[in-house]
């Protein structure tokens, strides 16, 4: 099982809004609506920020949002903070309890 | 409180096997599948695997299949990960992290343990 495709970086200034793609096939992506998101801060265990494509966890802002289309998954992060500069991995079902991550994407916050 | 507590930092030589366990607390612990994730330094997430702790069934990455084992024990609420024949390029740290049951909605992880591989 291949890794999912994302982007290395993404950037916005604060306040804006910043799209992260991840790409796989239909094996994957295209074939479950079993997405999720994880943001990760240096030196920190990732942290859940989206699941099943489009819902979040308690506690996480509004301001993360996701959607799928075809055999890509996309996470937005609207209002861009400081905080939001991170490293971002999707994770996608790949059928038969497998699983697979993206090659993940920074996210600077100019 | 949902926890995962890991077992500390480990430096193996090339060849040798490690064991890193997860030691689980404030859930039903027969009732939520468990991942292990591994990251090099500087490197992405990598999926190892899942075990399904009620009946102890597992499915591992193809390209660990060989050297990874993933274990339970109920009495104690505790998840262990054998990785064998060991490699330099097996230095990561390892996680595990719970499976809230929406296949892969991994709100709940582990510390994370660092494994040093070097001669």
């Amino acid at each position: 099982q291949s890794a999912l495709t994302q982007p290395p970086s993404a950037s916005g200034s604060p306040g804006q809004s910043v799209t992260i793609s991840c790409t796989g096939t239909s094996s994957d992506i295209g074939g479950f609506n079993y997405v999720s998101w994880y943001q990760q801060h240096p030196g920190k265990a990732p942290k859940l920020v989206i699941y099943e494509v489009t819902q979040r966890p308690s506690g996480v802002p509004d301001r993360f949002s996701g959607s799928k289309s075809g055999y890509t998954a996309s996470l937005t992060v609207s209002g861009l903070r400081a905080d939001d500069e991170a490293d971002y991995y999707c994770l996608s079902f790949a059928g038969r309890n497998i699983y697979v991550f993206g090659t993940g994407t920074r996210v600077t916050v100019l | 409180q949902v926890q995962l507590v890991q077992s500390g930092a480990e430096v193996k030589r090339p060849g040798a096997s490690v064991k890193v366990s997860c030691k689980t607390s404030g859930y039903t612990f027969v009732s939520h599948h468990m991942h292990w994730v591994r990251q090099a330094p500087g490197q992405r997430l990598e999926w190892m695997g899942i075990i399904n702790p009620s009946d102890d069934t597992t499915t591992i990455a193809q390209r660990l299949r060989d050297r990874v084992t993933m274990t339970r024990d109920t009495s104690a609420n505790t998840f262990y990960m054998e990785l064998s024949s060991l490699r330099p390029d097996d230095t990561a740290v390892y996680y595990c992290t719970r499976d809230g049951g929406v296949y892969g909605d991994c709100e709940y992880w582990g510390q994370g343990t660092l494994v040093t591989v070097s001669s």
